[in-house]
C-alpha cells in the first residue's frame, strides 16, 4: 500500500521553531515531487512548498518563504519541513503531498496530515 | 495576483449530473496549468480524483471525469451518489513552479 505518514507537530510558542517528517512507503519515492499543503480545520487548502525527486528545485509559498525549509532524503525515503519564526497563523494540519514525475509511476499520494499548534 | 475561481456550493440530486468549474480572475485555465481535483470529506485528508486535467487515480469511480471547457477546468459527476457529498478543491500549477488552491466548492446531494 503506498502511504506517507507525517510527524512533528505539535504546540509551540509564537517564534519557535519545529521539524516535521513525511515517511513514504510502498512507492519509489524518487519517482515523485514531494509538496507540503496545510489546511486550518475548517478552512480550504494552501499549498506551502515543494522539492523536486531529487532535491534541486525547491519552490516556497510567499507566506512562508524565508522562514520554512524543505528537505528530502531519498535514502530515508523521507521528507522534510523545517518551520521557523513561528506565527499564530501558521497554525494548521500540515500534509505532504505526492506527485508523480516519472514514466514508471502514476497519479497522486497524501498522507494524513500533523497539527501545529502556535500559540503562547 | 490571479485567484482561482470556484462555485462556493453546489447541489445535485442522487443519479443526476453535475459540473464543478476552476477558472482564473484573469486568464484561461489550459492543460499546462496540470488541472487537478481533488475531493475532501469531513475528518478525512484530502483525495487526488483527478490529475493532469483528465486522468483518473487509481480506484477512482469513472462516474468521475476532468475536462477543460471553454476558459475553464471542469470537473464532472454523472450519476451522482450520496457519498459523492464532500467539498471539492481545484489545484492548479502556476508554471512558475509554485501551486495554487482554489477556495472549493461544498457539494450537497439531496
Amino acid at each position: 500500500e503506498m502511504q506517507l505518514v507525517e510527524s512533528g507537530g505539535g504546540l509551540v510558542q509564537p517564534g519557535r521553531s519545529l521539524s516535521l517528517s513525511c515517511v513514504a512507503s510502498g512507492f519509489t519515492f524518487d519517482d515523485y515531487a514531494m509538496h507540503w499543503v496545510r489546511q486550518v480545520p475548517g478552512k480550504g487548502l494552501e499549498w506551502v512548498t515543494s522539492i523536486s525527486w531529487n532535491g534541486e528545485k525547491k519552490d516556497y509559498a510567499g507566506s512562508v518563504e524565508g522562514r520554512f525549509s524543505i528537505s528530502r532524503d531519498n535514502g530515508k525515503n523521507t521528507l522534510y519541513l523545517q518551520v521557523t519564526s513561528l506565527r499564530v497563523e501558521d497554525s494548521a494540519l500540515f500534509y505532504c503531498w505526492a506527485i508523480c514525475v516519472s514514466t514508471t509511476c502514476a497519479g497522486e499520494i497524501w498522507g494524513q496530515g500533523t497539527l501545529v499548534s502556535v500559540s503562547s | 495576483q490571479t485567484l482561482v475561481t470556484q462555485e462556493p456550493s453546489l447541489s445535485v440530486s442522487p443519479g443526476g449530473t453535475v459540473s464543478l468549474t476552476c477558472g482564473l480572475t484573469s486568464g484561461s485555465v489550459s492543460i499546462s496549468d496540470l488541472p487537478g481535483w481533488i475531493q475532501q470529506t469531513p475528518g478525512q485528508p484530502p483525495r487526488t480524483l483527478i490529475y493532469s486535467t483528465s486522468s483518473r487515480s487509481s480506484g477512482v469511480p469513472d462516474r468521475f471525469s476532468g475536462s477543460i471547457r471553454g476558459n475553464k477546468a471542469v470537473l464532472t459527476i454523472t450519476g451522482a451518489q450520496a457519498d459523492d457529498e464532500s467539498v471539492y478543491f481545484c489545484v492548479l500549477s502556476t508554471g512558475r513552479g509554485t501551486w495554487v488552491f482554489g477556495g472549493g466548492t461544498r457539494l450537497t446531494v439531496l
